[in-house]
């Protein structure tokens, strides 16, 4: 069974430009997350879809965070304009509706902003 | 507020010592615990969970709700245990977002 991935893996940016990370949960997960990781700080929560619909969106930094799961399966997340502090590694994690809500995460992609 | 605890950044040990990882919580509700690892260049991956009470690679971790800890512990630390490791809280048994601690990088020593 192929895990949660990520692209892309890294991501060098400048100030001001846009960017777009991408997450394609394991198949058949209805539920998606998003965290990010700031250097020196705790793995943060963003958002969590289930299946196209924002359950939480109560970690997302500002409104220059834009998350999309269009038709339920793959993820966006969109960061524009890009602001020095949005350097990190941003993580994407699926998990199955049911009892046992195990978060299976993927790789990360690691965006610097210069 | 739900707050994750793990008071060491760093932890050594040497190979067939036993290591203790603390974690300590905050929460007035009926937490989930879990202990998840990430090993060099691997993804984060799920340790264990309090509910399964379960060992996994020799690890067990113990909810004391009293103390509001959950430590992760080995009588027997091995080499392939450095990675780092992070204590997580979920709100009840429901869905939902993790709260993490800021992690602690175990290096076991030969």
């Amino acid at each position: 069974e192929a895990g949660v991935t990520q692209f892309p893996s890294h991501s060098v940016i400048e100030k001001g430009q846009t960017v777009t990370l991408r997450c394609d949960p394991i198949s058949g997960h209805d539920n998606l997350y998003w965290y990010r990781r700031v250097m020196g700080k705790e793995i943060k929560f963003l958002l969590h879809f289930v299946k196209e619909s924002k359950q939480d969106e109560s970690g997302m930094p500002n409104n220059r965070f834009l998350a999309e799961r269009t038709g339920g399966t793959y993820s966006t997340l969109k960061v524009q304009p890009a602001e020095l502090e949005d350097s990190g590694v941003y993580f994407c994690a699926s998990s199955q509706y049911g009892q046992i809500d195990t978060q299976y995460f993927g790789p990360g992609t690691r965006l610097t902003v210069l | 507020a739900q707050r994750v605890t793990q008071p060491e950044k760093l932890l050594s040990v040497f190979k067939g010592a036993p290591v203790e990882l603390k974690c300590n919580y905050s929460y007035s509700g009926s937490p989930e615990l879990f202990w998840y690892v990430q090993y060099s260049r691997q993804r984060l991956q799920l340790l264990l969970r309090h509910i399964s009470r379960e060992s996994i690679k020799g690890f067990t971790a113990d909810l004391n709700k009293g103390e509001t800890s959950f430590h992760l512990k080995k009588p027997f630390a091995q080499e392939e245990d450095s990675a780092m490791y992070y204590c997580a809280l979920k709100r009840g048994s429901t869905l939902g977002r993790l709260y993490f601690g800021r992690g602690t990088q175990l290096t076991v020593w030969p």
